[in-house]
Parts: C-alpha cells; structure tokens; sequence
C-alpha cells in the first residue's frame, strides 16, 4: 500500500485554466503539506494543515487553494494558471507526538503549462 | 527569514571514492534532518539530528551535526553507483513551529561506475 499517494501523477495544461491534484496518506498522521520543486530542484514548503487546520501558507498567490476534507486527504487547486507554475508538486506528510516529524512525501505530481 | 544553504550544488565521483555535502543554517535550528531524492523520485527521509555535536552512521553514511547546531554534514564513505542522487538537508529553526521545515538546495550526486 503506498503510504503518500497523489493524483494526477503528470498534468499538462494550457496557461489560464484551472486544474486539481488530490493528495491523500493512510499513515493516520494528523499534518499534511504541499511542496512545490522547480526546475533547478529547490524544494518549498507552501502549505501545511494539522488536522484539517491551516498552520502555514508561505505567501503563495491566492490562486493556489488548497482544502482538507479530514485528515488524510489534502488538495491543492489551481486557478488561472501562468507558465511559472510549471513544477513537481509534493505532498507530504508527518507526525509529531510520535515520530521524529520526517516527512513521508507523495510520488509528485509534475505540472506543464503551456 | 530562515536560510539554509547547502554546498557543492554538484558532486561528480569515481565509484569508491567519498563524498561530502555540507549544509549552514542562518539560524541555530532545534533539528535537521537529511533526505535524499533520487532522480525522477520523491525525497526520502535518511535521518534526523537533534543533540549538539551530534554523529550517527548508517553504514557507509555518516551524518553530523555541529557543536552551535548551525551546521550539519553528510560523508559517504565508498560511493558507490546505487548513492546517486540529490542530498538535502532541512532544518527547524530552534523556538519556531515544527511544521515548517526549510529545505536546503541539495547537492546532486553522479557516481562514475
């Protein structure tokens, strides 16, 4: 069973539509994130929920919303989308109380905008 | 804000030889942890350091963290052709929230078989 899975895996779209990926982990930790990773490999952190909570939103564009249903699942959508989106978006997740809180990350999900 | 960085950006190696990356903190940080990313994957947890000068091996790898906690490195002894792969280290900046994790840039690492 893959702990961390995401959907779709690759997602090729044309600039200005609006578009999904679903993120959900069956580890029952209660923290979920959104990574995003260019092209030169820098990976950054966008969003974080603790328990369908959102704890942290690093100054991404209001385009980007993401929603948490329960705790195991985590989406990210996507309007108006530019060419500077294009990236491999990860999802991640983690538990504090009783881990060391490392991240268990998604396959990715790579976006082109055309 | 907090920055971590993290050098050489690139590494190439004969097999058998060692490799270093070395990650600084701009902030003393409560922990790190290093991943590594192989190419086209997903980062994949190695290990985390917490205690001031701190050294734990796993197997050919040898992570260490330093004395002001501003500081940490990952040795290879031995490379081999399986070790490729992007390194990235991530810390937590001490008194800040735990859920975010700042991310060095990584260092890619080729072996030459």
């Amino acid at each position: 069973d893959t702990a961390v899975s995401q959907t779709p895996k690759y997602l090729v779209t044309q600039m200005g539509n609006d578009k999904s990926i679903k993120c959900e982990q069956n580890l029952g930790h209660d923290t979920m994130y959104w990574y995003k990773q260019d092209s030169k490999k820098f990976l950054k952190i966008m969003f974080s929920y603790n328990n369908k909570e959102l704890i942290i939103n690093e100054t991404v564009p209001n385009r980007f919303s993401p929603k948490s249903p329960d705790k195991a699942h985590l989406n990210l959508h996507i309007n108006s989308l530019e060419l500077g989106d294009s990236a491999v978006y990860f999802c991640a997740s983690s538990q504090f109380d009783s881990g060391s809180g490392e991240l268990f990350f998604g396959e990715g999900s790579r976006l082109t905008v055309l | 804000g907090q920055q971590v960085m993290q050098i050489p950006q690139y590494q190439h190696v004969q097999e058998g030889e060692d490799f270093t990356t070395y990650c600084n903190s701009s902030t003393t940080l409560s922990n790190i942890q290093w991943y590594k990313q192989r190419p086209g994957g997903h980062p994949v947890f190695l290990i985390q350091l917490v205690k001031s000068g701190e050294v734990k091996k796993q197997k050919r790898l040898t992570f260490q963290f330093g004395e002001a906690k501003k500081n940490s490195s990952l040795h290879i002894t031995a490379t081999q052709t399986t070790d490729v792969g992007t390194y990235f280290c991530a810390g937590t900046p001490s008194g800040g929230s735990n859920y975010k994790l700042t991310f060095g840039k990584g260092t890619l690492l080729t072996v030459n078989p």
